[in-house]
């Protein structure tokens, strides 16, 4: 069963970049599909924040596109987000997830605030 | 910049059937886009329903299905029970490897 962890600081400073991981376990990052993350503001919508491959092809959402970095390490089968210059807008539960054309396995999700 | 559009809030009564849409604001939603829905109800992750269309995930109930009706993907709810209130998402998948979701229609059983 595959299984998605995401993990890293719950409350980020405005100005400052967000890093998250996702641990990813039962299935090798190194065997293909896409890896990527996904967010929720509080009562509002689901938002996809871009996707990567183990060989490190991305694809980003436009509108995020200039502030977003994801990353792999296939050695520790896990992936990460890093979000820049983050204000309060950004605050939201993050979801990682296995991409395909669709959305198979997602993580629990983790809450980060932003705020000084 | 693509916007996929849902029902904001759609209401069925138990044991009822609902349809809700997921459209394109400009041009048609085809298998092409590979359209899935997703199911969230609060505090949880997204649970996927349907994929590719009309793809019911593993253990999904056969009351949910998934279609093409017109220019708009399709998520169909027979026989509707108290615990499907939730919200419902749809998702396209672009020629362009980009995913967008749509706002999420939230359902009311009632």
């Amino acid at each position: 069963q595959v299984q998605l962890q995401e993990s890293g600081p719950g409350l980020v400073k405005p100005s400052e970049t967000l890093s998250l991981t996702c641990g990813v376990s039962g299935y090798s990052i190194s065997s293909g599909y896409y890896w990527g993350w996904i967010r929720q503001p509080p009562g509002k919508g689901l938002e996809w924040i871009g996707s990567i491959y183990h060989s490190g092809n991305t694809y980003y959402n436009p509108s995020l596109k200039s502030r977003v970095t994801i990353s792999v390490d296939t050695s520790k089968n896990q992936f990460s987000l890093k979000l820049s210059s983050v204000t309060a807008a950004d605050t939201a539960v993050y979801y990682c997830a296995r991409r395909q054309y669709y959305f198979d396995y997602w993580g629990q999700g983790t809450l980060v605030t932003v705020s000084s | 910049q693509t916007v996929v559009t849902q029902e904001p809030s759609f209401s069925v009564s138990p044991g009822g059937t609902v349809t809700l849409t997921c459209g394109l604001s400009s041009g048609s939603v085809s298998t092409s886009y590979y359209p899935s829905w997703y199911q969230q109800t609060p505090g949880q992750a997204p649970r996927t329903l349907i994929y590719n269309t009309n793809t019911r995930s593993s253990g999904v109930p056969d009351r949910f299905s998934g279609s093409i009706l017109g220019n708009k993907a399709a998520l169909t709810i027979t026989g509707a029970q108290a615990d499907d209130e939730s919200d419902y998402y749809c998702v396209l998948y672009m020629t362009s490897g980009i995913s967008v979701f749509g706002g999420g229609t939230k359902l009311t059983v009632l």
